[in-house]
C-alpha cells in the first residue's frame, strides 16, 4: 500500500563534481549485482552490472566497485551532470540458479547546475 | 531502450472491482517479472515467470495473480481491488536464461484504488 512521505538517502552535488552512491547488500551468496537509475514517472533504467568475482568495472562515466568482505556497492559518476538526477538503486541477485534480484533502498541524486 | 509495455499507464478504480494489468515484450525473453513499489521505496518482487506456464510467488505476499500463456504476454489480475493494493506495479523481462543479466523494466502502471 502507499506510504507517506520519502524514505530515501539523498546526496547533493554541484554539475561536474564526481558523485559516490553506497549500498549496502545483504545476502553474501549474492553472485551478481546491478546499478539502476529512476527517473520520475519512468521504470527503473540499467546502469552497470558486476559479477562476484569481480571487484571493480567501468563504463562510460561510472564505475562499481564491489567489496564483498564488508558486503558493499558503491556506484561512482564522473562528472555528474543534471541529467544524472534521479532515484539510484543497487539490486543483488539472492536466488542464485533461480534468478531473482532483490532491490536495496534507493538515494536520490540531486545535481545543482 | 527495452521493449517492454505497461498498460494502463494510471488506473483510478474503486474497492471491489477486478483489474488486470497488462505487460508485454517484444524481445522474445523467456524471464518475466512484477514488481510493487511504494512511491520513494524500494522494489519488491511479487511474481515471476520463467517460461510459458510457469508461474512462482515471489518475496512480497500479494492478493495478486498472475499467468503465462504467451512469451510475450504476462498480466496481472487483481480479482477484487483494495485501497491497500494503491501501488506503482513495474513489469519486467530477462533474456538471460540459465544465465545472469540486467532486467529491463517497462515504465509502470500506478494504481489507485478509491
Amino acid at each position: 500500500g502507499e506510504s507517506v512521505g520519502l524514505h530515501l538517502p539523498t546526496l547533493s552535488v554541484q554539475e561536474g563534481d564526481n558523485s559516490i552512491i553506497n549500498c549496502a547488500y545483504s545476502n553474501s551468496a549474492s553472485d551478481y549485482f546491478i546499478w539502476y537509475k529512476q527517473e520520475s514517472g519512468k521504470g527503473p533504467q540499467f546502469i552497470i552490472d558486476i559479477r562476484s568475482n569481480m571487484d571493480k568495472r567501468q563504463g562510460q562515466r561510472v564505475t562499481v566497485l564491489l567489496n564483498k568482505t564488508v558486503k558493499h556497492l558503491s556506484l561512482q559518476i564522473a562528472a555528474t551532470q543534471p541529467g544524472d538526477s534521479a532515484v539510484y538503486f543497487c539490486a543483488e541477485n539472492s536466488g542464485g540458479s533461480n534468478y531473482k534480484l532483490t532491490f536495496g533502498k534507493g538515494t536520490l541524486l540531486t545535481v545543482n547546475p | 531502450e527495452a521493449d517492454i509495455y505497461q498498460t494502463p499507464r494510471y488506473l483510478v478504480i474503486g474497492t471491489g472491482k477486478k483489474i488486470t494489468l497488462e505487460c508485454s515484450q517484444t524481445m522474445g525473453h523467456d524471464k518475466m517479472y512484477w514488481y510493487q513499489q511504494d512511491p520513494g521505496m524500494e522494489l519488491h518482487l511479487i511474481h515471476y515467470s520463467y517460461g510459458v506456464n510457469s508461474t512462482e510467488k515471489g518475496d512480497l505476499s500479494s492478493e495478486s495473480t498472475v499467468s503465462r500463456i504467451r512469451t510475450e504476454h504476462f498480466p496481472l489480475t487483481l480479482e477484487s481491488a483494495r485501497p491497500s493494493h494503491t501501488s506503482q506495479y513495474l513489469c519486467a523481462s530477462s533474456d538471460r536464461t540459465g544465465g545472469l543479466g540486467p532486467l529491463h523494466f517497462g515504465n509502470g502502471t500506478r494504481l489507485t484504488v478509491t
